[in-house]
């Protein structure tokens, strides 16, 4: 199978502007979350997308947003960047059922995003 | 916000020995993940060890849980130059919510 995809890789943007960054998740997996990696703050959960309903958000502002589609694939916005916006942003996919059970998360490559 | 830490942050070993890196954590959990990240790209999935889990193996790779302690150690044998990358547990709090929190990670570093 193939693996999660990441659009863009990199991406360069000004402060004020929005971006869009897209993720493919493994066939048959239903299950999408957001992730951000800073030097300074590590891995921060976003949110976590289900069966396209949001199931889990995280302590982020109203800026950051996503959305899921029919076929599992995700996109996250970020509004009105800030510099403190540049940052690794990784989604992950899963089976992510039900309650009941955990499931391991597969990563993409990651969007590198910098805000000048 | 981190769930916990990661011990030691860096970790410089000889191809052959052994490494051992340690994770503690804050709340109760359901399931305990290790990955690994080479230079800022994505993670790869190690093992996953659930709460009624002690010990988990997967090749080179030891996983043990403490629920006690609230802590976890993953030990990698016979280490190669490949191993060279940064370790990060994650943690899943809630069943199903798919919500990993991350350690700060360890830094290994494999010299030839």
């Amino acid at each position: 199978k193939a693996g999660v995809t990441q659009t863009p890789r990199y991406l360069i943007k000004t402060r004020g502007q929005q971006v869009t960054l897209s993720c493919s998740p493994i066939s048959g997996h239903r299950s999408v979350s957001w992730y951000q990696q800073t030097p300074g703050q590590g891995l921060q959960f976003l949110f976590e997308y289900f069966s396209e309903t949001q199931r889990n958000k995280g302590n982020f502002p109203g800026r950051f947003s996503g959305r899921q589609f029919s076929n599992s694939r995700s996109e996250m916005n970020v509004s009105t960047l800030e510099l403190g916006d540049s940052a690794l942003y990784l989604c992950a996919s899963s089976l992510g059922g039900g309650s009941g059970d955990s499931y391991e998360q597969y990563f993409g490559p990651g969007t590198r995003l910098t805000v000048t | 916000s981190q769930q916990g830490e990661e011990d030691p942050q860096a970790l410089s070993i000889q191809e052959g020995e052994n490494a051992t890196m340690n994770c503690s954590y804050k709340t109760s959990i359901n399931n305990l993940q290790w990955y690994r990240q080479n230079s800022g790209r994505g993670l790869v999935h190690l093992i996953l060890i659930r709460s009624n889990e002690r010990e988990k193996h997967s090749g080179r790779l030891r996983v043990t849980l403490d629920t006690s302690k609230k802590s976890s150690s993953l030990l990698i044998t016979a280490s190669r130059a490949a191993d060279t990358a940064s370790y990060f547990c994650a943690t899943d709090e809630e069943t199903g919510a798919q919500k990993l929190v991350f350690g700060q990670g360890t830094r290994l570093t494999i010299n030839p």
